[in-house]
C-alpha cells in the first residue's frame, strides 16, 4: 500500500512569490492534516480536513495561507506571498477517521525562501 | 493544550547500547505515538501506543497513562538507529497532535 505522496520534494523561491505544496493521503484516509516542522522542533499542525470540510484551520496565517482538500482526497497548501520566515518543512499526514487517530506522515516539502 | 516534554534532548551512544528516551504529557491522553525522523526528514511510525506496552523487533514502548509519561527502549543501538525521535500526544479534548521537541540519538560505529 502506498504512503502519504507529497510533491515537490524541495522548493526554492524568491521572496514575495507564490508557493504550492500537494499531498496525496493514504487511500481510504478521510482525516488529512498539514504541518509546518521549522528546524530543530516537532512538527505544528496547521489545518486538519475530515473529508471536505477544514474542521480545525486555527494555526493557519490566514493573511498568506490557504488550502483546499477538493473531492475530499488529494489537497493543496498554498502561500501568496511567501516570506522569509516561512522557510520550513510542509508535512502532510493523513488518518483513518477522527476515531482511529493514528497518524502516517507523508517525506515532507522542503521550502526555502531566499 | 497539553504539553509534551522529551529527555534527553542529545544521546551519543557506542553502537551495541541500549538506551531509553523519555516523554512526559500534561494531560490524559487518547493518542500518543513514537516516531523516527530519519537523516532525510521522513517521519516514521514506530509506536500507536496511548497504552500499555508494545515490542517491535529491538524496540518497545511503553506507556502509563495514569503517571502521564511514554518511554521508548533500544536494545542493541544500530548506526540505522541515529536521527531524531518524537513523542506526539492527543487528547479528545483538544484533538491536536502535540508534538515534543524531540531526542536526538548518535550511535557511533
Amino acid at each position: 500500500e502506498a504512503g502519504v505522496v507529497q510533491s515537490p520534494r524541495y522548493k526554492i523561491i524568491e521572496k514575495k512569490q507564490p508557493v504550492a505544496f500537494w499531498c496525496n493521503p493514504i487511500s481510504g484516509h478521510n482525516t488529512l492534516y498539514w504541518y509546518r516542522q521549522n528546524l530543530g522542533q516537532g512538527p505544528e499542525l496547521l489545518i486538519r480536513y475530515e473529508n471536505e470540510e477544514a474542521v480545525d484551520d486555527s494555526q493557519l496565517p490566514k493573511d498568506r495561507f490557504s488550502a483546499e482538500r477538493l473531492k475530499g482526497v488529494d489537497s493543496t497548501l498554498k502561500i501568496q506571498p511567501a516570506e522569509l520566515g516561512d522557510s520550513a518543512v510542509y508535512l502532510c499526514a493523513s488518518s483513518l477517521s477522527r476515531n482511529s487517530y493514528e497518524q502516517y506522515f507523508g517525506p515532507g516539502t522542503r521550502l526555502t525562501v531566499t | 493544550g497539553i504539553q509534551v516534554e522529551q529527555s534527553p534532548p542529545d544521546l551519543i551512544l557506542q553502537e551495541g547500547a541500549n538506551s531509553t528516551l523519555r516523554c512526559n504529557f500534561s494531560d490524559s491522553v487518547n493518542n500518543l505515538q513514537w516516531f523516527h525522523q530519519n537523516p532525510w526528514g521522513q517521519l516514521i511510525n514506530l509506536f500507536y501506543i496511548p497504552s500499555g506496552t508494545k515490542q517491535n523487533g529491538r524496540l518497545s514502548a511503553t506507556t502509563v497513562a495514569t503517571e502521564r509519561y511514554s518511554s521508548l527502549y533500544i536494545s542493541s543501538s544500530q548506526t540505522t538507529d541515529s536521527g531524531v525521535y518524537f513523542c506526539a500526544a492527543l487528547n479528545f479534548g483538544n484533538e491536536k497532535l502535540t508534538f515534543g521537541t524531540g531526542t536526538r540519538l548518535t550511535i557511533i560505529p
